[in-house]
């Protein structure tokens, strides 16, 4: 089985700050992981991924995450905090079998950005 | 990248009738589509899984005589909520599966149902 726990429900930082968004894993197979992000009454939209390539993955915006097998984390980071960051991101776990097409979500983390 | 249409994105009904969601894949062809659910505040619980061609594959708890998945064709699901109520109110979001290269799944806009 597979599970995702993303630590903190709500994230809030400054305009320019960094931002992290935790996530952990837990999977009995080798994962594929994702990152997505959605704004208020829309779909989601993918940030990156990551499917047993490099383990430091950079995806749209600015965001990237690092794959660490020993922790069974995929933390979500960004330099530089944007006003236009704020939204409700999800992390998600898949496996090869379903090739990113079944997920598993975690709880949501939503960010606040502060002027 | 790949676009999926989901219509309506809100609609309200009354309760004991039946709402009908499509999930279209306008740029590409789908075998597979997946339905989720999502609670204000809360994630996206998966309901099933949508094969063209084939029955529908729920997931544990959801139940298939009020939630019924049609995928008649490589471009087109439908969700269907017979005889809704109030607590069938929620989002509801499909997504489908790109299979060109490297596969991704791509999620419509969602839809926002509201029972009364």
């Amino acid at each position: 089985a597979q599970s995702v726990t993303q630590l903190g429900s709500h994230v809030s930082v400054s305009e320019g700050a960094l931002v992290l968004l935790r996530c952990n894993y837990s999977s009995s197979v080798p994962p594929y992981l994702f990152w997505y992000v959605q704004y208020p009454n829309q779909g989601l939209q993918l940030l990156l991924k990551y499917t047993s390539a490099a383990t430091l993955v950079k995806g749209i915006n600015g965001f990237e995450a690092e794959f660490k097998k020993s922790e069974t984390s995929f933390h979500l980071t960004k330099p530089s905090a944007h006003m236009s960051d704020a939204a409700e991101y999800f992390c998600a776990v898949s496996d090869q079998d379903n090739q990113g097409g079944k997920l598993i979500f975690g709880q949501g983390t939503e960010l606040s950005v502060k002027p | 990248g790949a676009v999926v249409s989901q219509h309506p994105s809100r609609v309200i009904c009354k309760s004991g009738t039946s709402v009908k969601i499509e999930c279209r894949s306008l740029d590409f062809q789908a075998t597979t589509m997946f339905w989720y659910r999502q609670f204000p505040k809360q994630s996206l619980m998966l309901m099933a899984t949508s094969n063209e061609g084939s029955k529908a594959t729920y997931e544990q708890g959801v139940e298939k005589d009020k939630f019924l998945i049609n995928h008649a064709s490589l471009t087109l699901s439908t969700l269907t909520v017979t005889s809704a109520h109030p607590e069938d109110s929620s989002f509801y979001i499909c997504s489908a599966l790109w299979t060109g290269g490297v596969s991704e799944a791509f999620f419509g806009q969602g839809t926002r149902l509201t029972v009364v």
